[in-house]
């Protein structure tokens, strides 16, 4: 799976856009971009995932760049409850099960 | 919303003890897996299961551990000889298919003393 690279931490105002950006300029043709976020001890949570389009759900969107070597996370209304660990993971659907993780963005949230 | 629940939260051996950790994931769910975290370190991949046996398994996951899926519900994670190193944030996690996103649970807190 290819490597990301992620800054270690942000931190953003209340209700304001958070903007968590993920290189990933090894990227190959089948590789998914996922999106997982650990709020403090509890287990990663899902958040979204694209393999070039750009994607959104209820929690977030994600645009992925045509050259697909980097994307950016968007939480629209940043609450004090999405302060997390933001893990951006690249990971081809065939190359088995697992997920890896790296260190992720601490995003903080301030009021 | 349907969850994965683990039980204890938190679980304290001695070391050279057997501890399991207990998982009951999402009940239409077909993949289960295990990851530790050791405190202030990345989450790490154990094993995953499906179709009654191991599909996947990291380095650390060695001969000391072991996952059984005894009935329809449960999902249970072994280690039989607990080590001080084994001391970490256990989440168990599972998916509906191969292709959809994990579902994690919030952890079993293992302190081996």
């Amino acid at each position: 799976d290819a490597k990301t690279t992620q800054p270690t931490s942000m931190d953003c105002a209340e209700g304001r856009a958070a903007n968590l950006p993920c290189n990933h300029s090894t990227i190959s043709g089948n590789e998914y971009v996922y999106w997982y976020r650990q709020i403090h001890s509890q287990g990663p949570q899902y958040i979204i995932h694209g393999l070039k389009n750009n994607e959104t759900n209820e929690m977030a969107s994600l645009i992925i760049t045509e050259d697909r070597k980097s994307s950016t996370l968007i939480l629209p209304h940043a609450t004090l409850r999405d302060t997390a660990v933001y893990y951006c993971i690249v990971r081809a659907r065939s190359s088995g099960d697992k997920l890896t993780f790296g260190t992720g963005t601490r995003l903080a949230v301030r009021p | 919303e349907p969850e994965v629940t683990q039980t204890p939260s938190h679980q304290v051996t001695q070391m050279g003890q057997e501890v399991i950790l207990r998982c009951v994931p999402i009940s239409n769910h077909l993949y289960f897996y295990w990851y530790r975290q050791i405190l202030g370190q990345k989450v790490e991949f154990l094993v995953s299961f499906y179709n009654n046996e191991i599909s996947e398994k990291s380095e650390i996951f060695d001969d000391q551990f072991s996952v059984e899926r005894p009935d329809g519900s449960n999902f249970t994670l072994k280690i039989r000889s607990t080590k001080l190193e084994d001391s970490a944030m256990y989440f168990c996690a599972s998916r509906e298919n191969i292709n959809s996103p994990l579902h994690f649970g919030n952890g079993t807190r293992l302190t081996v003393t």
